[in-house]
């Protein structure tokens, strides 16, 4: 009930292509969403982050879409560009037993093409 | 401000020895988070410290520990190394005043790529 189950695992879009990249919870204490980027090398940077009271953010070219009751929420990223090419994971945390814990989905590398 | 920092960056090890990570938040954060992250298993909590204190724990073997000293810096050891401990270690730091990610985002070091031969 703890797991976050994200797909696709890899994902090719077009330079100006739009990438979008779903996930899957089960445990409904979860009460914050967020999605990180990590580049080669680095560590995972926070890119977006969403609650459960709200159904959409948008922030730049990046956008979540979050639907409540399907328990699924979505990461949008418009106009993808080659600097956008990263692994990115989403996440969730929440309840009493996750105090500073975050449950990652497994990841999915984008490519975009020039 | 400075971001969190890791040491060492890179370290290999062999079976059966033990190894210590470390890692400095950034300033003014009192909490510590660690994860393990593998291509098969992906980010895995460890465990968090606030304030010196364990606050959580995943489900790892007791083989892996840590502690907090009062700069909040952490520390998380290894012992009897194992193959499948190869990975990239994780810390991630932030207020954790709240105890909640949702208020207290964590912020991620560049990680401490542990490999055991």
């Amino acid at each position: 009930q703890q797991q976050v189950k994200q797909s696709p695992q890899s994902l090719i879009v077009q330079k100006g292509g739009i990438s979008i990249i779903n996930c899957a919870y089960e445990n409904t204490a979860f009460d914050y969403f967020p999605w990180y980027q990590q580049f080669p090398g680095k560590g995972p940077a926070l890119l977006i982050a969403i609650r459960p009271d709200v159904s959409e953010k948008k922030e730049g070219r990046f956008t979540i879409s979050f639907n409540k009751s399907a328990k699924q929420f979505s990461l949008h990223i418009m106009d993808s560009q080659p600097g956008d090419s990263a692994t990115y994971f989403c996440a969730a945390s929440g309840g009493s037993s996750n105090t500073g814990k975050l449950i990652f989905g497994q990841g999915t590398t984008l490519q975009v093409k020039p | 401000k400075a971001g969190v920092t890791q040491t060492p960056r890179y370290l290999i090890k062999t079976r059966g020895q033990q190894v210590t990570l470390s890692c400095s938040p950034i300033s003014g954060h009192r909490s510590v988070s660690w994860y393990q992250q593998t291509p098969g298993q992906g980010l895995q909590f460890l465990f968090e410290y606030f304030s010196e204190t364990q606050r959580n724990k995943g489900n790892f073997p007791g083989r892996f520990s840590g502690r907090q000293f009062s700069n909040s810096r952490s520390e998380m050891n290894v012992s009897t190394l194992e193959l499948g401990d190869s990975a990239l270690y994780l810390c991630a730091s932030s207020t954790g005043t709240s105890g909640s990610v949702s208020t207290d985002t964590q912020y991620f070091g560049p990680g401490t790529r542990l490999t055991v031969l």
